[in-house]
């Protein structure tokens, strides 16, 4: 167990829907990551926050959102669904924030559109 | 871009054998961890290296890395039939933290 928890683990929808992940980093971690891994992507960096603010964008698309709250839990909100967003969507964490640290990665949030 | 790329093999090993893999890199790194993921499960953190360290072990486990050669390997020791996923190696680079993976490499173990 990384310490990282994501919530839901599976998601089945329909295309055009907004959906809402959650991750909740590991304990004193500041820095959270979402990534998505799908079979012809492979895993892809998305976005990364640190405390708060975001620090770093990545193969995110501009349907998808993601914000940092005050107790450090993260959301990263797809929108306006498509087929092709239907991947393993995985949330990590870290103490900080220059590239010195592990990531430490939750078990994945399974999205499927229908 | 993917900036961790391992050598694209699918292994397929007795029990009790050695496993290696290979990972290279295009760009300078700050550092290089290799993660584990069984059947599209999480991805559990196996090991880091950093840019001035040459080997790391942890338990079975071997890691090196050539910063001449841009390149990292992992070995697994006396495999075992739970060593079974796909192996991943991801690259960070100085100033940023964000991870670049290479593709993975399945391996499987055979009782």
């Amino acid at each position: 167990d990384s310490g990282v928890t994501q919530t839901p683990k599976h998601l089945i929808t329909a295309t055009g829907q907004r959906v809402t992940l959650r991750c909740s980093p590991r304990s004193g971690d500041l820095s959270v990551y979402w990534y998505q891994q799908s079979l012809d992507q492979g895993l892809q960096f998305l976005i990364q926050y640190y405390n708060g603010e975001e620090r770093a964008k990545g193969n995110i698309l501009e349907r998808f959102s993601a914000q940092q709250f005050p107790d450090l839990h993260s959301e990263l909100n797809l929108s306006s669904l498509e087929l092709g967003d239907s991947a393993l969507y995985f949330c990590a964490s870290s103490a900080g924030t220059m590239g010195r640290e592990t990531q430490y990665f939750g078990p994945g949030t399974r999205l499927l559109v229908l | 871009s993917q900036q961790g790329e391992e050598d694209p093999q699918a292994l397929s090993i007795q029990e009790g054998e050695n496993a290696t893999m290979n990972c290279s890199y295009k760009t300078s790194i700050n550092n290089l961890q290799w993660y584990r993921q069984n059947s599209g499960r999480g991805l559990v953190h196996l090991i880091l290296i950093r840019s001035n360290e040459r080997e790391k072990h942890s338990g079975r486990l071997r890691v090196t890395l050539d910063t001449s050669k841009k390149s990292s390997s992992l070995l697994i020791t006396a495999s075992r039939a739970a060593d079974t996923a796909s192996y991943f190696c991801a690259k960070s680079s100085y100033g940023n933290n964000r991870l670049a993976f290479g593709k993975g490499n399945q391996v499987v173990v055979i009782p």
